[in-house]
């Protein structure tokens, strides 16, 4: 069946420029999460959604980064006014069940390059 | 100090060693321990998790989990070079949602 899958794969923006990222999670996940990976570093935790809900946001690096899944299934990340220290790989993370430990299934990430 | 660490490597091996990757942690609240792989320009999979002390064998990849001494370990026997990869330590508490990833280690198997 169909994994995680994420669009863009690449994404080149100018320093200022608002960028959207999108994650297509496995059909019927419950679970949804975003990480940020840095060259060289392991993924670091950015938010998490149960169906529609957006239960944990505590790793938003600051307000110019937004997500939303409005209808429990597709997510988008925003990024507005995105600096150079933006540039990563946007990883979307599923999973089928909530409130316990579950297998995330992982898409192969949005690379960003911000100039 | 990070909650999770792990020597970055790199690691080169020949065809058929044993390997042996590490990560500490300062968090004694975390109590699921996960490895992934990561292969490059793709997202991380999951090779095995445990949750709290012990060791999981599955194939050639055993994991172990030391408490007492917040430590974790990821052996692969008989490697090969389609193990040549980033490997990923990841570490959750019983509540909340965050996992926390250590850094990665880049390991090579020369045929």
């Amino acid at each position: 069946g169909a994994g995680v899958s994420q669009s863009p794969r690449y994404k080149v923006a100018k320093r200022g420029q608002d960028v959207a990222l999108r994650c297509d999670p496995i059909s019927g996940h419950v679970s949804l999460f975003w990480y940020q990976q840095a060259l060289g570093q392991g993924p670091e935790f950015l938010t998490y959604f149960q169906n529609e809900a957006q239960l944990d946001k505590s790793g938003l690096p600051s307000d110019r980064f937004f997500a939303e899944r409005p209808e429990g299934s597709v997510s988008t990340l925003k990024i507005q006014r995105t600096q150079q220290e933006d540039s990563a790989v946007y990883l979307c993370a599923s999973s089928l069940r909530s409130g316990v430990w579950d297998t995330q299934y992982f898409g192969p990430g949005t690379r960003l390059t911000v100039l | 100090q990070k909650e999770v660490e792990q020597d970055p490597g790199p690691l080169s091996v020949p065809e058929g060693a044993i390997v042996s990757l590490n990560c500490t942690y300062s968090n004694s609240a975390f109590q699921y321990f996960m490895w992934y792989r990561q292969y490059s320009r793709k997202g991380p999979e999951l090779l095995m998790y445990t949750y709290s002390s012990g060791n999981k064998e599955d194939g050639r990849f055993t994991a172990q989990v030391d408490k007492s001494s917040k430590y974790i370990s990821l052996f692969i026997r008989d490697s090969q070079p389609s193990d040549s990869a980033t490997y990923l330590c990841a570490m959750k508490q019983n509540t909340g949602n965050q996992f926390y990833f250590g850094t990665g280690t880049s390991l090579t198997v020369i045929p």
